[in-house]
């Protein structure tokens, strides 16, 4: 079964910290990982997206790592700022001929705190 | 600035009552996506166009309809809202070229849907 799950569930850290939050995923076949931020009541804003072949990529202070082998991804968040306080989703897309469909993630609800 | 663009933000309906919700893209992609996302949920896509063409998820309830009159609209119409269709619709576009692997969906602000 194609299944994405994101730990931790929630977070909370101190402004100007660095986090990094883990995405595993179960998906045949692979076609690309993306993450990304959702703020409350708005809709999902793309931070990085990866192919097979490419094991990290940055966006600004975020940067994310993708494993392959192990499917694991995550999103690493450097120098918080009191507006990372958003949900951070990741999405895995399956390759299925000439479709591909998302499999979201729940997500890590990240709280910067001054 | 090229954008995604979704009205009215907050839609309040009767029980029953059809609702249509609407959105608008200057991106020129040619692929519209229709989400529900609902508290602490992942958004569950319930439909798109490719095009003109027409994708029903299996799942989506015969109560969702949309409709794609040109390139920049899509609309999404819920025949009878029930309580459960409470939630946020989001619109998404994307530009499909081929097997193009880094295919990234940009996402409207959403409109959140109130049935009473």
């Amino acid at each position: 079964k194609n299944q994405v799950e994101q730990s931790p569930q929630s977070l909370i850290i101190l402004e100007g910290k660095n986090c990094t939050l883990q995405c595993n995923y179960t998906v045949s076949p692979f076609s690309n990982l993306r993450w990304y931020k959702q703020d409350t009541g708005r809709g999902p804003v793309s931070l990085t997206i990866m192919t097979f072949s490419e094991n990290t990529k940055s966006n600004g202070r975020y940067t994310a790592t993708l494993d392959a082998d192990t499917k694991q991804s995550s999103l690493h968040i450097t120098a918080s700022q009191l507006s990372d306080s958003a949900s951070y989703i990741c999405v895995v897309s399956v390759s299925a001929g000439n479709n591909r469909k998302l499999i979201w993630g729940l997500g890590t609800s990240l709280a910067v705190n001054p | 600035d090229a954008m995604v663009i979704q009205n009215p933000r907050y839609q309040v309906t009767q029980f029953g009552k059809p609702v249509t919700l609407s959105c608008s893209q200057t991106l020129n992609h040619n692929v519209m996506y229709w989400y529900q996302q609902k508290s602490s949920q992942a958004p569950k896509l319930l439909f798109h166009y490719y095009d003109k063409d027409f994708n029903n998820e299996a799942d989506t309830p015969d109560n969702f309809q949309s409709r794609r009159p040109n390139t920049s609209f899509c609309f999404l119409d819920i025949r009878s809202p029930g309580l459960g269709d409470a939630a946020m619709y989001l619109c998404a576009t994307s530009r499909k070229l081929g097997q193009l692997k880094k295919e990234t969906q940009y996402f409207g602000p959403g409109t959140r849907l109130l049935v009473l």
